[in-house]
């Protein structure tokens, strides 16, 4: 069963970056697939942020504007996020996901979510 | 990018009541569409994808249909645990990824 955990801090201050960790369990991702972070602010719909290969390949949301990195390290079978120059706006449920296809993707597998909040 | 626009925002039915939610993009996606649904404080659980393929162990009574714009989730028969918001999202091309504002099915 492949299982999803998001780590890192809960708290950002404005202009810093955010840095978040997605460690996977059950597979292994240099495997195959896109493996991908989506967001949730408070009491609003979701947010598909970017998604990397196992290669190392990436798509982001261009509405980001190029703030968010994305890595993948294959021996801790882990892949990161890093979001820089946040905001209160960037405030949000940060979500990692397994995309279910070497292609444009859906999401079948999701963690749990964390919390992090944007403030000073 | 594609726009994905859910109707109704909030629907109301009780148990055993037949639901139906519309997505509509704002270009063509072939078929590449999934739902999700998504409970109070819970990662959203992938329920369709490809339009109308059932993941496995999603019970029988949710479906899906559509192509090209206009796509709908339907719930045959609401069940007590279907009480949820409920998400499309369009795969239609890698960037950006896109889902629909989300509905909200409510015990009426």
């Amino acid at each position: 069963q492949v299982q999803l955990q998001e780590s890192g801090p809960g708290l950002a201050k404005p202009s810093e970056t955010l840095s978040l960790t997605c460690t996977v369990s059950g597979y292994s991702i240099s495997s195959g697939y896109y493996w991908g972070w989506i967001r949730q602010p408070p009491g609003q719909g979701l947010e598909w942020i970017a998604s990397i290969y196992y290669t190392g390949n990436t798509y982001d949301n261009p509405s980001l504007r190029s703030r968010a990195t994305v890595s993948i390290d294959t021996s801790k079978n882990q892949f990161s996020l890093k979001l820089a120059s946040v905001t209160a706006a960037d405030t949000a449920v940060y979500y990692c996901a397994k995309g279910a296809r070497v292609a444009p993707n859906y999401f079948d597998y999701w963690g749990q979510g964390i919390l992090v909040t944007v403030s000073s | 990018d594609i726009q994905m626009t859910q109707s109704p925002s909030t629907l109301s039915a009780s148990v055993g009541d037949r639901v139906t939610i519309t997505c509509r993009g704002s270009q063509s996606i072939s078929s590449f569409l999934a739902w999700y649904q998504q409970k109070p404080g819970k990662a959203p659980k992938l329920l369709i994808y490809k339009t109308s393929t059932l993941e496995s162990g999603v019970p029988s009574r949710f479906s899906g249909s559509g192509s090209g714009t206009e796509f709908t989730l339907t719930i045959s028969s609401l069940q007590p645990d279907d009480f949820a918001s409920y998400y499309c999202q369009q795969y239609n091309s890698h960037s950006p990824y896109t889902f629909g504002q989300g509905t909200k099915v409510e015990n009426k």
